[in-house]
């Protein structure tokens, strides 16, 4: 079967940097999305990774391995708005979207 | 802001009760999208649909049906509903229905079947 793997919830310090992984099975890949969501409001796209490496934008950089079928999040100098869910989805072979159970983000002061 | 607008943003109904909710997208794209976002669970995709046809049904049970009139709404008919049916009810559009596009989602609707 197809399968996202992320960690139910983590907790960081305002300021510090946190790293949320994601790791996939599924048949074939063709991409693979982040989405941040805050508690009662739309998910919203972060990044999309379809080639191996890092790639920033801003604060947030997301990775991708596809040989290891993995790929984390890191969100740097956080912010309390960062507090959030955040949705890791892989894109198959028959470009269905298969989604992880996310990742809830609460951050301290 | 996203461009995709749900209401009502929560409904409690009985399981007799007949209810709609409905999306509606300010972006000109030509897909829509229903999900299902139940607690500390993956989305799951209900509904596609591409130029107001319907591309995808996943095996949804029939209270649930779905009406695309055109392609900036979509509607979620819902009848006879089951407590587990409760849930967060997502709308999503995107560009075209090719899910290498970004999706756009609503606030979604916080639907309780009691």
């Amino acid at each position: 079967g197809q399968n996202i793997d992320q960690p139910t919830e983590m907790t960081a310090t305002e300021g510090a940097i946190v790293q949320i992984n994601c790791t996939y099975q599924t048949s074939g890949f063709n991409g693979l999305f982040w989405y941040q969501q805050h508690a009662g409001e739309a998910p919203t796209f972060l990044s999309y990774n379809v080639l191996d490496g890092l790639e920033e934008k801003g604060r947030f950089s997301s990775f991708l391995s596809r040989s290891k079928g993995y790929s984390y999040l890191l969100l740097k100098e956080l912010q309390m708005k960062d507090s959030a869910s955040y949705l890791c989805a892989v894109l198959d072979s028959n470009y269905q979207l298969i989604w992880g159970a996310g990742t809830k983000l609460i951050i301290k002061p | 802001e996203t461009g995709v607008t749900q209401t009502p943003r929560h409904l409690v109904m009985g399981m007799t009760n007949k209810k709609s909710l409905k999306c509606e997208q300010h972006l000109g794209h030509n897909a829509m999208y229903w999900y299902k976002q139940s607690a500390k669970k993956p989305l799951e995709l209900m509904f596609v649909y591409s130029l107001e046809e319907r591309v995808e049904n996943n095996s949804v049970p029939s209270r649930f049906s779905p009406e695309c009139p055109n392609s900036s709404h979509l509607f979620l008919h819902l009848h006879t509903l089951q407590p587990e049916d409760s849930a967060l009810y997502l709308c999503a559009s995107s560009v075209g229905q090719d899910n290498t596009d970004t999706q756009y989602f609503g606030p979604g609707t916080r639907l309780t079947v009691l």
